[in-house]
């Protein structure tokens, strides 16, 4: 079956410049998590969506990070203002209660 | 507060031989205990999962964790490794945190296969 799918799976920019980086859950999942992984680090949590409810923000490192779930599917994130230290594999996760969570591939971004 | 502990960050073995990671978690209530595998350019991958009952977990690719409560430990073992095992693992609690439910992971541990 379809899993969580994510794009663009690399994304290159220019420090100053904003980016869209786009998660596909798997239907049905109620839940949708974003992580961020640095290089030789785990992984961060940034923001979890959950059904109609206010996303928890607690995660997201600054304001230049927001994200949004529209009709309760589609999540995007977006970061404005790039700087080199956004560069980091972006991972999106999904589940159906919250517990068990599946995750895409991941969007790599580097920012110049 | 929740923590995972991995500590060890690299792990190098013979292919063929034995395999252990270590996981310790800190948790106040009964935890949700994962461990999943990152492939390099990949995402991550669900090995096993252990919620409750059989304390001895099986997984996908003959793996297999075993939740020690009085250690606060979840380790991942594999009987006879395959080069195709070289990628990272990571071992992550299931916690309620602020009313949601989120996983705390540990830094990972890098097994790289020796042939």
């Amino acid at each position: 079956g379809a899993g969580v799918s994510q794009s663009p799976s690399n994304k290159v920019t220019e420090k100053g410049k904003d980016v869209e980086l786009r998660c596909d859950p798997i239907s049905g999942h109620t839940a949708l998590y974003w992580y961020r992984q640095s290089l030789g680090q785990g992984l961060e949590f940034l923001i979890y969506f959950q059904g109609n409810s206010a996303p928890d923000k607690s995660g997201l490192p600054s304001d230049r990070f927001s994200a949004e779930r529209t009709g309760g599917s589609v999540s995007t994130l977006t970061i404005q203002r790039t700087q080199q230290e956004d560069s980091a594999v972006y991972l999106c996760a999904s589940s159906f209660l919250g517990v068990e969570q599946f995750f895409g591939p991941g969007t790599r971004l580097t920012v110049l | 507060a929740q923590s995972v502990t991995q500590p060890d960050i690299h792990i190098t073995v013979s292919e063929g031989a034995s395999l252990e990671l270590r996981c310790n978690y800190s948790y106040g209530a009964t935890p949700y205990l994962f461990w999943y595998v990152q492939s390099p350019g990949q995402g991550l991958q669900l090995l096993l999962k252990y919620f409750s009952g059989d304390t001895l977990v099986q997984g996908i690719k003959g793996f297999e964790a075993e939740f020690k409560r009085s250690q606060s430990s979840f380790n991942l073992r594999k009987p006879s490794v395959h080069w195709s095992d070289a990628a990272e693992y990571f071992c992550a609690v299931g916690a309620l945190i602020q009313g949601a439910q989120k996983l705390v992971f540990g830094q990972g541990t890098r097994l790289t296969i020796n042939p």
